[in-house]
């Protein structure tokens, strides 16, 4: 069956831009995470979706960076005001249970590069 | 090819007892190596990081890793665990750039 999905895959957008990240979880996954990959270092935690419950946005690094999701499905991630230290690779991920066991699958990224 | 392999999806241990979590990796280049945690409802953590640097790695919580390249190994450890540390780790590799790999996790329970 389709993964998770996110567009677009590559995006570079001039200083002080603002951009939209989108991501498409696998059907019938309640939870859905965003995360930021800068180069060489490792994850960092953005934003957690749950079902209907309000969204953990602990990680998200200033009030620049916002995130919804519709319906339960997509979420966009809108980066308002772009710095150039905001580019990365922007991964999303949704969960399920697969034999018993809570799996988080993750989106290919949105590579961001902001000039 | 690049790979990570957690040899124990799950792992149980009683509570002030050691931790091992076992992690081996494949790599053609010189990696940089994580431990994440994921708590019930939360996202990763990072628990702690290899960059080339001292091969043993302390991390948060009062775990630590040690990288052995002669046996491609980044076990995580610690001393004595904790009913919090109850959760899921996952054992990461970056090859270079933005190409991470994750290991398939392991859940580690621990007993009162």
């Amino acid at each position: 069956g389709a993964g998770v999905s996110q567009s677009p895959s590559n995006k570079v957008t001039e200083k002080g831009k603002d951009v939209e990240l989108r991501c498409d979880p696998i059907s019938g996954h309640t939870a859905l995470y965003w995360y930021r990959q800068s180069l060489g270092q490792g994850l960092e935690f953005l934003i957690y979706f749950q079902g209907n419950s309000a969204p953990d946005k602990s990680g998200l690094p200033s009030d620049r960076f916002s995130a919804e999701r519709t319906g339960g499905s997509v979420s966009t991630l809108t980066i308002q005001r772009t710095q150039q230290e905001d580019s990365a690779v922007y991964l999303c991920a949704s969960s399920g249970v697969s034999r018993g066991k809570e799996t988080q699958y993750f989106g290919p990224g949105t590579r961001l590069l902001v000039l | 090819a690049q790979s990570v392999t957690q040899l124990d999806s799950h792992v149980s241990v009683s509570e002030g007892t050691p931790v091992l979590l076992r992690c081996n990796y494949s790599s053609s280049y010189s990696p940089s190596l994580f431990w994440y945690v994921q708590h019930p409802n939360k996202g990763l953590q990072l628990l702690l990081k290899y960059t080339s640097a001292a091969t043993l790695v302390k991390g948060i919580n009062g775990f630590e890793a040690e990288f052995k390249k002669s046996e491609t190994s980044f076990h995580l450890t610690k001393p004595s665990a904790h009913m919090s540390d109850a959760a899921e780790y996952f054992c990461v590799v970056n090859t270079g750039g933005f190409k991470t790999i994750f290991g398939a996790g392991t859940r580690l329970f621990v007993k009162a």
